[in-house]
């Protein structure tokens, strides 16, 4: 069964920093490109960034870009988003989900919180 | 970026109706579109990809069509577990872009 678990979540101030983790299990890990996907409270879904396989192919939406750095472990199953500089408009819940074009499987997702 | 323009943003369905959701796109995005389902608390689930190709394990009452710039979901036979929130989203160009979502409702 594939799963993915995000952790690393929780409240920070604005200007700090914060990473998270998604710990994938089911599937080969580094076989597929992951993405992290936002949905602030009450609204609609924003896709943050991508990372190929390999970690060759890099992709960042432009609200983050300079700011988040997203990762990968293939040897850990783990997919990383450093986000420092955080904003107040960064407050979401943060899904890791697999998948280049679309995403198959989604984990169940982490707040970020941004308030001083 | 490419604009997602989903309609309506909420709608009510009676049991065994047929429902439709569309979404416009900004610019032709050649099928590369693909449609989510949200159910209250929970993750987003992948239901069609590539505008029409059903998802494995996702019930043939739902479907996908369009070309160019305009496409559809349509839910054949309204079902309580169909009330949830639908988006589409399109993979043509970078940065992949969500619509606003539909809320669609048991009447």
């Amino acid at each position: 069964e594939v799963q993915l678990v995000e952790s690393g979540g929780g409240l920070v101030q604005p200007g700090r920093s914060l990473k998270l983790s998604c710990v994938a299990s089911g599937f080969t890990f580094s076989n597929y490109g992951m993405n992290w996907i936002r949905q602030a409270p009450g609204k609609g879904l924003e896709w943050v960034a991508y990372i190929s396989s390999g970690s060759s192919y890099i992709y960042y939406a432009e609200t983050v870009k300079g700011r988040f750095t997203i990762s990968r472990d293939n040897a850990k199953n783990t997919l990383y988003l450093q986000m420092t500089s955080l904003r107040s408009e960064d407050t979401a819940l943060y899904y890791c989900a697999r998948g280049i074009t679309d995403f198959d499987y989604w984990g169940q997702g982490v707040m970020v919180t941004v308030s001083s | 970026d490419i604009q997602m323009t989903q309609s309506p943003a909420s709608l009510s369905a009676s049991l065994g109706e047929t429902v439709s959701i569309e979404c416009l796109a900004s610019e032709g995005i050649s099928n590369d579109l693909a449609w989510y389902q949200q159910k209250s608390g929970k993750s987003p689930q992948l239901l069609i990809y590539a505008a029409s190709r059903l998802q494995d394990g996702v019930p043939s009452r739902f479907s996908g069509s369009g070309s160019g710039t305009r496409y559809s979901l349509k839910i054949s036979g309204m079902q309580p577990e169909d009330e949830a929130d639908y988006f589409c989203q399109q993979s043509y160009k970078y940065p992949w872009t969500f619509g606003g979502g539909t809320k669609l409702e048991l009447k």
